[in-house]
């Protein structure tokens, strides 16, 4: 069976640090990969997503940047956080494009 | 712009009632509907979708409507027990993967 890794669990880290997520699936190949983001008090915002390694699409503008070096793993970066990244970063997979997504159990990311 | 809208931030219901959780989206592009389920300090997991050439899914105690005319979702679980207590997402999909979803909505079934 599928599953989907996401670490760290919880991250503090101070303004204008870096930032790094790691997120990998196992059990599929050339999933559809994608990282949202929780901010308090709102919904599931849709940060990037990938169809293939190397191929990233970016939704919003933002101080986060996203890579897929291998087929199954996808990085959340940042090389100066901002207190607006705070939040709850989900990293989610499908299979294929009429599936629907799977999420990890994310990580609360707090930047003080 | 939000596309997708919960327009109730929480829900209580007693258990063994209904409970009747809204969505509300406004691009009549999105072919399909999904809702999630989600515990603190989890992710969501996949509770249950529809296609817009349907109204209606149902599966066990969930059931989804889809009123394409008035851009209206719902959620209708019955009966509610204790164990569906979490926050609803409702998410809407021009295709497949990209997702858009609404703020949310906290249902507490009490006992």
């Amino acid at each position: 069976s599928q599953t989907i890794h996401q670490w760290p669990a919880t991250l503090v880290q101070p303004v204008g640090s870096p930032l790094s997520l790691e997120c990998t699936v196992e059990g599929t190949s050339n999933p559809n990969l994608y990282w949202y983001r929780q901010a308090a008090g709102r919904g599931l915002q849709l940060l990037f997503y990938s169809v293939g390694i190397g191929q990233i699409s970016s939704e919003v503008p933002q101080n986060l940047s996203a890579s897929r070096p291998q087929d199954r793993q996808f990085i959340l970066s940042s090389k100066k956080l901002l207190l607006s990244d705070s939040g709850f970063y989900l990293c989610a997979w499908s299979p294929q494009q009429d599936q629907p997504l799977h999420f990890g159990n994310g990580t609360r990311l707090t930047v003080t | 712009d939000q596309q997708v809208k919960q327009n109730s931030p929480s829900l209580s219901v007693q258990e063994g009632r209904i409970s009747i959780l809204n969505c509300d989206y406004t691009n009549s592009m999105f072919d399909y509907f999904l809702w999630y389920k989600k515990y603190p300090a989890e992710g969501p997991t996949f509770l249950i979708s529809i296609s817009s050439i349907k109204d209606k899914n149902e599966d066990g105690r969930f059931t989804v409507f889809l009123n394409k005319s008035a851009k209206h979702l719902s959620l209708h679980i019955v009966p509610s027990q204790p164990g569906d207590s979490a926050v609803y997402f409702c998410a809407a999909s021009l295709r497949w993967g990209k997702l858009i979803f609404g703020q949310g909505t906290t249902l507490q079934v009490k006992p």
